[in-house]
């Protein structure tokens, strides 16, 4: 079946150790890419974005993405992770000859230690 | 300015009744879109309008029911609310072409947290 994956539900790491964040998808042509951030209570951050290219997508807060064709996936690092970072991360895809709308994996919480 | 705007940011409601959410965007985009987040955070797409247009209906209750006055704004009507529809509602816009594979990226507003009792 058609979907995104997102096989972590819950990540902690500690201020200022690396970050990254695992993302597959399994459709038959690549998608558009996306990663939203949630903090609590707030709503959708658009973080970067993938439609062709450069495989190494640059994002806000100093986030990055590497799409990998050969293994469907689109993981999202950041070399030192803030405690303002603690929150709910999405994948998204707009499937190949879709209307448009996102197709969300289930999210990643990212809880940060002192 | 905020770019995608909702209200009411909290609604509490009794089952049974009538309610709306109102979305409005000030980016001049030409589709907007209403995603269901539910207890365990997952989004799901409910419904999208392209121009005034509907252009996506998932399976969602007739009981609700968007609608789009002009392109700036789609509201969310809600008939009979039932304790299942408690949930957060986003609206969210792009700038897409009708009838295009979009790359349009969606931006989306603070969210409507929906309690029904």
């Amino acid at each position: 079946a058609q979907s995104v994956t997102q096989p972590d539900i819950h990540i902690t790491v500690s201020e200022g150790a690396s970050l990254e964040l695992r993302c597959n998808y399994s459709y038959g042509a690549t998608p558009y890419l996306f990663w939203y951030v949630q903090s609590p209570g707030q709503g959708l951050q658009l973080l970067l974005k993938y439609f062709s290219g450069d495989t190494l997508v640059q994002g806000i807060k100093g986030f990055e993405a590497e799409f990998k064709r050969s293994q469907s996936s689109f993981n999202l690092r950041k070399p030192s992770v803030h405690w303002s970072d603690a929150a709910e991360y999405f994948c998204a895809v707009v499937p190949p000859g879709s209307q448009g709308n996102l197709i969300f994996g289930k999210g990643t919480k990212l809880s940060v230690k002192p | 300015d905020t770019a995608v705007s909702q209200t009411p940011k909290y609604l509490v409601t009794q089952m049974g009744n009538d309610k709306s959410i109102k979305c409005e965007q000030n980016l001049g985009h030409d589709t907007m879109y209403w995603y269901k987040q539910d207890s365990k955070k997952f989004l799901k797409i409910m419904f999208s309008y392209n121009n005034k247009e509907l252009i996506i209906n998932e399976t969602v209750p007739n009981r609700f029911s968007p609608k789009s006055p002009d392109k700036a704004h789609l509201n969310l009507h809600i008939n009979s609310l039932e304790l299942g529809d408690s949930a957060v509602y986003f609206c969210a816009s792009s700038q897409d072409g009708r009838g295009k594979f979009t790359r349009g990226t969606q931006y989306f507003g603070p969210g409507t947290r929906l309690l029904v009792l």
